[in-house]
Order: structure tokens, then sequence, then C-alpha cells
């Protein structure tokens, strides 16, 4: 069972556009959620989080947004960068446990 | 470099043989966390161990996967009799403390197991 999904395995966007990116999940216990971005023979790094009791927080060109009642959550980036060419993993977890549920990622490629 | 060391970055093994992982955690941290990524699939959690202590291993498969953090040296997870199932994607993370809200996860850049 998916608790996290990452309906689009892939995404292409031109350099200087906005790519937003997609998460949807199940357990409504879930208060926490973040994206790592992961680059090949590399492991995954932290980019971005957001808390349940926010719908959006924002980072430079990184800005996620939580809508709970659908619960889904998007980052978007902008502009995209060709650096930002990456595999784009969402997780989450909840209040009193360590353990986070990763979704299955999304390949981003920015064309320059 | 403080980050999360992981040895080796790529493993072979043959059928029957044992695979031996290696993480040291970052600087600081006492907390380890071992996640596997299967082909096609996101990171799935395997175990959680302190210094000396096994905190959760509820992700672990029960037979053949074992994972220690001694008090000297790096955490080990250990594969007895690696099967073709067991090829994957091992990312070993830490934290200063227990990874509840609001603590992020530092990740090391994996040891891929392949076994033929």
């Amino acid at each position: 069972d998916q608790q996290v999904k990452q309906n689009s395995p892939s995404l292409s966007v031109q350099e200087g556009r906005i790519s937003i990116l997609n998460c949807d999940y199940t357990n409504s216990m879930f208060d926490y959620f973040l994206w790592y971005k992961k680059y090949p023979a590399e492991g995954p790094t932290f980019l971005i989080s957001i808390s349940s009791i926010k719908d959006k927080n924002e980072d430079g060109r990184f800005t996620v947004f939580l809508n709970k009642s659908a619960k889904h959550l998007s980052l978007h980036i902008v502009p995209s960068q060709p650096g930002d060419s990456a595999v784009y993993f969402c997780a989450a977890s909840y209040s009193g446990t360590y353990k986070y549920i990763f979704g299955t990622g999304t390949r981003l490629k920015v064309l320059a | 470099n403080a980050g999360v060391m992981q040895n080796p970055r790529h493993l072979v093994r043959r059928r029957g043989q044992e695979a031996r992982l290696r993480c040291s955690p970052m600087k600081g941290h006492s907390h380890v966390y071992w996640y596997r990524q299967l082909p096609e699939e996101g990171l799935k959690f395997m175990v959680y161990l302190q210094k000396e202590n096994i905190i959760d291993e509820s992700g672990m498969p029960k037979e053949r996967f074992s994972a220690e953090f001694p008090k000297e040296g790096p955490s080990i997870l250990r594969i007895q009799q690696v099967v073709r199932g067991d090829s994957a994607a091992y990312f070993c993370a830490s934290s200063p403390r227990q990874a509840e809200t609001n603590e992020k996860l530092f990740f090391g850049s994996g040891t891929q197991l392949s076994v033929l």
C-alpha cells in the first residue's frame, strides 16, 4: 500500500519556466512533509519541508504548498535551471515517529 | 568532509555470499537509519539504531538481514546468503536526535548492491 504517491515518473521543463512536482498521500496522520533531491550516484539531499500547520513554505526558488483537505502537496521551482535536473522525492512522517515514507520519485529534466 | 560516509559505493556478490555495508554517521550524530531503494521504487525504511542499540527493525526482512551500531566504529548492515532480489541501493542516514517532527535526515551516497 503506497501511502505517498508521486504519479508522474518524469517531467520536462524549459529553462526559466516553472516546474511543478506533485505528491499525494493517503494517511491523514501525516503532519510533516519533506522534499529531497537526488542526483545520480548520490544520496538524497534535503531540499525543503513543511509542517501541517502551514500551507506554504518558501526558500529561494523553491516553494512547497500543502493542501490538507486534498491530501496533496506540490513543489514549485521558479525559475527552473538545468542544475535542477534530478529525481525529486516527496516524503511524509507524523509526530512521534522517525520513519519517513517516501514516494517513488519524479525525474525532472530542465532543458537549456 | 563531515557528511554521512558509506562504503563501499558498489558491491557485487554472487548468490549465497554475504554482503557487509558500512555507514559512518555525520560527526555529532548518534542516530542511524538504513533505507533500501529497489529499482523503480521509493526509499523504504529498514532499521533505526542508536549506539549499541537497535531501536526499530520493523522494516527489515526477518531472515538473513541484521544491523549493528557498535560503541566504536561504523554501523554495519549485514546480508547473509544474498539472493538476486537483494539487489538494490542501500542508503544510510543520520540525525543528531531521534528524527521526529521537524528533524530532517542526512543521507549518505548509498551502496549499490548487485547480486549475480
